[in-house]
């Protein structure tokens, strides 16, 4: 059966930290990893990635693939409390379905 | 980016009763709609895929006659939840995409919560 285990369930740090979240899978015919932010509402779209080791990044977001540990990180560097959301990570598996990990519930206090 | 809007935004209904939500996508054509359900503090698990004009491809699991989908536009489609009960009651996401190709992006919706009395 597909899987897809996201690390740790829930993480509570103080503005200013870094984070890194993490993401492993076991899934049949992957094509690519996704990483979305869900604040209240539809999760909204941070990532994809398709090829291991070339690192993507959005500011002060990072993510990398490691297609050998069949695993993939987000980091986030310098948290700001709006950066407070459920993570989650999501692998394209076959022609179109998405097979979404449990979330990582992330709260930055001031 | 592009929009996917969901109507309503949240429902409350009486047990037996049967629930419509729809999803639009706004500004693109959508060959694909994809509906998901999240429990509280769970992550989205896909119900069913639709194609515009075909029957939905449902997961294991998901009864097909409870949770009815019509696909019958490229900007619309609509889950209608029959008979509903209590165990009904969680966060309903449609999510669209424009393309076939497996990296066209999925753009989500903004959910509707349907809680059932």
């Amino acid at each position: 059966e597909d899987k897809v285990v996201q690390s740790p369930l829930s993480l509570v740090v103080h503005e200013g930290d870094t984070v890194t979240l993490n993401c492993s899978y076991e899934v049949t015919n992957f094509r690519s990893l996704l990483w979305y932010k869900q604040e209240k509402k539809a999760p909204t779209f941070l990532f994809m990635l398709t090829s291991s080791g070339i690192e993507k990044k959005s500011g002060r977001l990072s993510s990398i693939l490691d297609k050998k540990e069949l695993s993939s990180i987000l980091n986030i560097t310098a948290t700001q409390t709006g950066d407070s959301a459920i993570y989650l990570c999501a692998i394209i598996q076959g022609a179109q379905k998405l097979v979404f990990g449990q979330g990582t519930r992330l709260t930055i206090n001031p | 980016g592009a929009v996917v809007s969901q109507h309503p935004s949240w429902v409350i209904c009486k047990s037996g009763t049967s629930v419509k939500i729809e999803c639009r996508s706004l500004d693109f054509q959508a060959t694909t709609m994809f509906w998901y359900r999240q429990f509280p503090k769970q992550s989205l698990m896909l119900m069913a895929t639709s194609n515009e004009g075909s029957k939905a491809t449902y997961e294991q699991g998901v009864e097909k006659d409870k949770f009815l989908i019509n696909h019958a536009s490229l900007t619309l489609s609509t889950l209608t939840v029959t008979s509903a009960h209590p165990e009904d009651s969680s966060f309903y996401i449609c999510s669209a995409r424009e393309g076939l190709g497996f990296y066209n992006e999925q753009f989500f919706g903004p959910g509707t919560r349907l809680t059932v009395l």
